[in-house]
């Protein structure tokens, strides 16, 4: 069965500071890796996705993730936080066969201070 | 614009009622879930459809109960038999192959 730990419930950081939210996961095969964002009352976005080739991803709003398979962890980082990116962070992973169903992990609360 | 409605974004009942969910589609997508979150919880499913008239029990699906006669529409009931109702019910989709999900905005239920 797969499964998504995030070790860290909350994380507070400077406005301007850099941001890395973990995520270990587990799976019998290839994984299929995800990063989702939540504002609150809201739904989830996709902010990038890992199947295969280069480790390093880059997605939406100026956020990477690399996927360490020695490690099973899928972190995301940012190079410099904005008081905007203070959010509900969701890490998932995903069997594809015989049918596409993910599994989150329970979040990590950005906290922004100015 | 493409994207997944859900309706209302809140709901009140009160217990001993069934409630419904309304959770539609325009992005053409053959996959829909629900989930329910909770504070701490993350996401868990409740039950998910591949196709039109067939749909699967999630790890928590007791108490609830789901239909889909059309691709775009996957409608949540949420019975007396569920013990805690209240919580936040998010509705996805996605598409073949794309293996990833696009979520609605939410409703929040609250039952008294």
């Amino acid at each position: 069965a797969q499964s998504v730990t995030q070790p860290d419930i909350h994380i507070t950081v400077s406005e301007g500071a850099s941001l890395e939210l973990r995520c270990n996961y587990s799976y019998g095969a290839t994984p299929y890796l995800f990063w989702y964002v939540q504002s609150p009352g809201q739904g989830l976005q996709l902010l990038l996705k890992y199947f295969s080739g280069d480790t390093l991803v880059q997605g939406i709003k100026g956020f990477e993730a690399e996927f360490k398979r020695s490690q099973s962890s899928f972190n995301l980082r940012k190079p410099s936080v904005h008081w905007s990116d203070a959010a509900e962070y969701f890490c998932a992973v995903a069997r594809v066969t015989p049918i596409y169903i993910p599994t989150f992990g329970r979040g990590t609360s950005l906290i922004v201070h100015p | 614009d493409g994207g997944i409605t859900q309706s209302p974004k809140y709901l009140f009942r009160k217990e001993g009622q069934n409630v419904t969910l309304s959770c539609e589609q325009n992005l053409n997508h053959d996959a829909m879930y629900w989930y329910r979150q909770d504070p701490g919880q993350g996401l868990r499913l409740i039950y998910y459809s591949q196709i039109v008239n067939d749909f699967q029990k999630g790890d928590i699906a007791e108490g609830y109960s789901v239909s889909r006669e059309k691709k775009e529409s996957f409608p949540l009931t949420v019975t007396s038999a569920q013990k805690n109702p209240t919580a936040f019910y998010l509705c996805a989709s996605s598409g073949d192959f794309s293996y990833e999900q696009y979520f609605g905005p939410g409703t929040r239920l609250t039952v008294t």
